[in-house]
């Protein structure tokens, strides 16, 4: 079974600080990797998504990479602001077609 | 706005009693997905429509629970009987085929007393 693993749990950072979350999962045949993002008490928010013939995608301030081969994937946030203290997700599509979760990172950005 | 969107948005309900709640998905897109979160935790998935069909089901869906989609447009989740562990967010997902980017509604919170 598919197991993804995020950390840290939790990270605080001072505002305008480049910073990296790690998600790892443990089988490598997947289709596509998606961030999220989610906000207290909200649904999620979709960041990026990197199929699986794909090394990084980037969106304005968050790029994104992923490693098949060693089960890795990372998203760089860039300049970091209050706005983007939020729980960030990782999931992964491999053989069935749900998503397998990690358990998410919740950023602080201090102000 | 042409997001998903969940009703209702919250639900208190005593132990015993039946609820269903729905999921209006993104228009053109064929799949849609149900989703619970408990607290601290990512969501787990639940059950997975493509089309009107009912295609996967996860051992987390006792047979309290039921989901379905007819003609393939919004669909509901029901749960009889509800027991306190079933206090949760659902949440709601539909996308299209490949890549199968999955896009989230806001989610209903149950809260069962």
């Amino acid at each position: 079974k598919q197991e993804v693993t995020q950390i840290p749990a939790a990270l605080s950072v001072p505002e305008g600080e480049n910073l990296v979350l790690n998600c790892s999962f443990t089988d490598s045949a997947i289709y596509n990797l998606q961030w999220f993002r989610q906000d207290p008490g909200k649904g999620l928010t979709s960041l990026l998504l990197i199929q699986s013939s794909q090394r990084e995608q980037t969106s304005g301030r968050l790029n994104a990479s992923l490693d098949k081969s060693s089960g890795r994937s990372t998203l760089y946030i860039a300049a970091s602001q209050p706005g983007d203290s939020a729980t960030y997700l990782c999931a992964v599509i491999s053989g069935a077609n749900n998503l397998f979760f990690g358990t998410g990172t919740r950023l602080t950005v201090i102000p | 706005d042409t997001g998903v969107s969940q009703n209702p948005r919250h639900k208190i309900t005593k132990r015993g009693q039946n609820v269903t709640f729905r999921c209006d998905p993104i228009s053109e897109h064929n799949r849609l997905y149900w989703y619970r979160q408990t607290l601290g935790q990512g969501p787990e998935f639940l059950t997975y429509f493509q089309n009107e069909a009912q295609l996967e089901k996860s051992r987390l869906l006792s047979d309290r629970f039921s989901a379905e989609r007819p003609k393939g447009s919004f669909s509901t989740l029901e749960i009889q009987r509800t027991e306190q562990g079933d206090s949760a967010m659902y949440l709601c997902a539909s996308s299209r085929d490949s890549p199968w980017e999955q896009f989230f509604g806001p989610g209903t919170r149950l809260t069962v007393l």
